[in-house]
């Protein structure tokens, strides 16, 4: 599975769009992109996920780019209760469910 | 939603011990089960792979009898810690698959092992 990128740490003012990078430029064809937080001493919690367009959901939006080779998760309005680590991972969605997890980006949305 | 309900949340043991810790789906089964280890500041690694009424399959460099995994339904999985060291103190915490979408996953709340 290909590795992801992601910036250690970033601040976002609460109310305000946080967005967040992942670099997955080895990134095959048939792998997917999925996005998952882990608020402090909790299991990790699915965001969304996307193969090669634009996905909105109810907890974010994920802009993928047009060669694949990065994407966005945007959370348009961060409250205090979004403080926690993103993970971006890349992987097939064949039958090996087996996922790759990085450190993440710890997001820490300030009052 | 589908949820993961894991159990206990916290335990604390004495060293020499085995501590159970137990992974329900609650209203899904699940084809497949994963148990990850998780250290401070550290991210998830995964231990094993667990299906339904077949053996687990064990990460490299984990003990498979040390970490001894049962999976004997659809909705339940257990991990058992078998003489626990302080060493094994960690956070524990579960996932699982329905098998169908692309890898979707539902994680337990995790269960935190002090071992003295």
């Amino acid at each position: 599975d290909a590795k992801t990128t992601q910036p250690t740490s970033m601040d976002c003012a609460e109310g305000r769009a946080a967005n967040l990078p992942c670099n997955h430029s080895t990134i095959s064809g048939n792998e997917y992109v999925y996005w998952y937080r882990q608020i402090h001493s909790q299991g990790p919690q699915y965001i969304i996920h996307g193969l090669k367009n634009n996905e909105t959901n109810e907890m974010a939006s994920l802009i993928i780019t047009e060669d694949r080779k990065s994407s966005t998760l945007i959370l348009p309005h961060a409250t205090l209760r979004d403080t926690a680590v993103y993970y971006c991972i890349v992987a097939n969605a064949g039958n090996n469910r087996k996922l790759i997890w990085g450190l993440g980006t710890s997001l820490a949305v300030n009052p | 939603g589908a949820v993961v309900s894991q159990h206990p949340s916290w335990v604390i043991c004495k060293s020499g011990t085995s501590v159970k810790i137990e992974c329900r789906s609650l209203d899904f089964q699940a084809t497949t089960m994963f148990w990850y280890r998780q250290f401070p500041k550290q991210s998830l690694m995964l231990m094993a792979t667990s299906n339904e009424g077949s053996k687990a399959t064990y990460e490299q460099g984990v003990e498979k009898d040390k970490f001894l995994i049962n999976h004997a339904s659809l909705t339940l999985s257990t991990l058992t810690v078998t003489s626990a060291h302080p060493e094994d103190s960690s956070f524990y915490i579960c996932s699982a698959t329905t098998g169908a979408g692309a890898n979707v996953l539902t994680f337990g709340a995790g269960s935190r092992l002090t071992v003295l």
